[in-house]
């Protein structure tokens, strides 16, 4: 079945550091891609999307591109600030009709230090 | 808009013990979902609605019922609580068509089933 896999936390890094957070996926087809970032005590909000391949998702300066040929989508970010503190979630949905699901995967916590 | 509201926060019950998990949404979405979310295992979800009056089972539905009578609430029940179901659970939705579209999330209810 379809699955996504997040590289495993925490993540601690200093701010201004680069960020990489890797996540691939096995689907069917030609899923759409997200990261939602959950903030503590919060619920989960979308950060970015990419719904087919090559496509480039930015929001609050990450980034993370489709690549169908390795199937990832990796989240990047050139300079984290501490706010970024948070656990990001991979996920895909798999055009399914009405019903495609969210799948996610198990989420990697980062904190960033001053 | 409100967005996505779910009642209540906190939740503590004994073992056996029945409640009932609101889920309100004010933006006419079509699909709704509930998730459960446990320590390095992401969202899974638990019972999903297309519509008002159509519901169906997700990844882990057992111990778990929902009934959907308007379009804006989708309530979980938990019928005779047990220890495993200690959780945050997370209610969604999300307009009904296309694989793309984005998913708003409540802000999450903690239970702990003692």
């Amino acid at each position: 079945g379809d699955s996504v896999t997040q590289m495993e936390g925490p993540v601690t890094l200093s701010e201004e550091a680069f960020l990489t957070i890797n996540c691939t996926y096995t689907a069917t087809g030609y899923p759409s891609l997200f990261w939602y970032v959950q903030y503590p005590g919060e619920g989960l909000q979308l950060l970015l999307k990419a719904t087919k391949a090559d496509d480039k998702g930015s929001n609050k300066g990450f980034e993370a591109t489709y690549r169908k040929e390795t199937t990832s989508f990796h989240l990047e970010k050139g300079s984290v600030q501490v706010s970024d503190s948070a656990v990001y979630f991979c996920a895909l949905r798999a055009y399914s009709g009405n019903t495609g699901k969210l799948i996610f995967g198990q989420g990697t916590t980062l904190q960033v230090k001053p | 808009n409100a967005g996505v509201t779910q009642t209540p926060k906190f939740q503590v019950l004994k073992t056996g013990q029945s409640m009932t998990l609101q889920c309100a949404q004010d933006m006419n979405h079509e699909y709704m979902s509930w998730y459960r979310q446990d320590p390095g295992m992401g969202l899974r979800l638990i019972h999903y609605s297309v519509g008002a009056g159509i519901t169906d089972q997700g990844e882990v539905p057992n111990g778990y019922n929902v009934s959907r009578s308007t379009t804006e609430d989708f309530p979980l029940r938990l019928l005779s609580a047990a220890p495993s179901q200690t959780s945050v659970y997370f209610c969604a939705s999300r307009e009904r068509t296309g694989s793309y579209n984005e998913q708003f999330f409540g802000p999450g209810t903690r239970l702990t089933v003692l």
